[in-house]
C-alpha cells in the first residue's frame, strides 16, 4: 500500500439499505477526512478526525457517521442511505500543518 | 454559504495560451490557500499552494497571484498544454479546508 486506498470503487445501492465506505492510508498522518463531490458545488467536508479516537463534524455531517478506531483506517457508513447521497466520496488525510493527501475516490450511487 | 468562490465554471483555451482562474474569500483568519488538480476519475492532487504573506508563487508553468486587501487569488498556467486538462479546485484553509466549486479546463491542441 502506497498512500491512501478507498474502498470499493464505485457501488450501486438501493435505498434504505446500510454501506460503509472503507478508507485506509499507510502514511501515519494524524488527520484524516471524508469529503463528497458533487457537480457544481466542489467539494464539501462530511466527517474529520484530527487524531485517533477523535471525530468532528464537517459542514454536511447528516445521515453519516465515522470512527476512528485507529491511525490507518477512517470508514465512513450511511447507516440508510438515501438518493441525495448518491455522489463520489473522497478520503483525505495530512499531518497537522502538511500537505492534504486525497484516495483515488468511491463512487456511490443510491436508487 | 460558500466560503471560497471561485470562477469561472468552465474554459476552453488554444494550446500555448494562458488559462487564468479566479478566487475569492472572505474569511481573513485562512493561512493558506492550495489549489488541486484533478483528472477524471481521480482523486484531487496538489498542484501549487501560497501563504498570504507572499504576493506570487511559480513553480514551473503555474503561478499564483495572491491579493491579500483584495481577498482574491489566481491560479496562471503558462504556455497551457492538452496534458493540462482538467479540473481545478482552489482551496483555503482555517479550521478545515474549504473548497472552491472547481473550473473546467480543456487546451485544445
Amino acid at each position: 500500500i502506497a498512500g491512501i486506498t478507498q474502498a470499493p470503487t464505485s457501488q450501486i445501492l438501493a435505498a434504505g439499505r446500510r454501506m460503509t465506505l472503507r478508507c485506509t492510508q499507510d502514511m501515519r498522518h494524524n488527520a484524516m477526512y471524508w469529503y463528497r463531490q458533487d457537480l457544481g458545488l466542489g467539494l464539501r467536508l462530511i466527517h474529520y478526525s484530527n487524531t485517533a479516537g477523535t471525530t468532528g463534524k464537517g459542514e454536511v455531517p447528516d445521515g453519516y457517521s465515522v470512527s476512528r478506531a485507529n491511525t490507518d483506517d477512517f470508514p465512513l457508513t450511511l447507516a440508510s442511505a438515501v438518493p441525495s447521497q448518491t455522489s463520489v466520496y473522497f478520503c483525505a488525510s495530512r499531518h497537522t500543518g502538511g500537505e492534504q493527501f486525497f484516495g483515488p475516490g468511491t463512487r456511490l450511487t443510491v436508487l | 454559504q460558500q466560503q471560497v468562490k471561485q470562477s469561472p465554471q468552465s474554459l476552453i483555451v488554444q494550446k500555448g495560451g494562458i488559462p487564468i482562474i479566479n478566487c475569492a474569500y472572505e474569511n481573513t483568519a485562512f493561512d493558506y490557500f492550495p489549489w488541486y488538480q484533478q483528472f477524471p476519475g481521480k482523486g484531487p492532487a496538489l498542484l501549487i499552494a501560497i501563504r498570504p504573506d507572499v504576493s506570487e508563487k511559480k513553480e514551473g508553468r503555474f503561478t499564483i497571484s495572491f491579493n491579500k486587501s483584495a481577498k482574491q487569488f489566481s491560479l496562471h498556467i503558462m504556455d497551457s498544454q492538452p496534458g493540462d486538462s482538467a479540473t481545478y479546485f482552489c482551496a483555503a484553509r482555517g479550521n478545515q479546508f474549504y473548497f472552491g466549486t472547481g473550473t473546467s479546463l480543456t487546451v485544445i491542441p
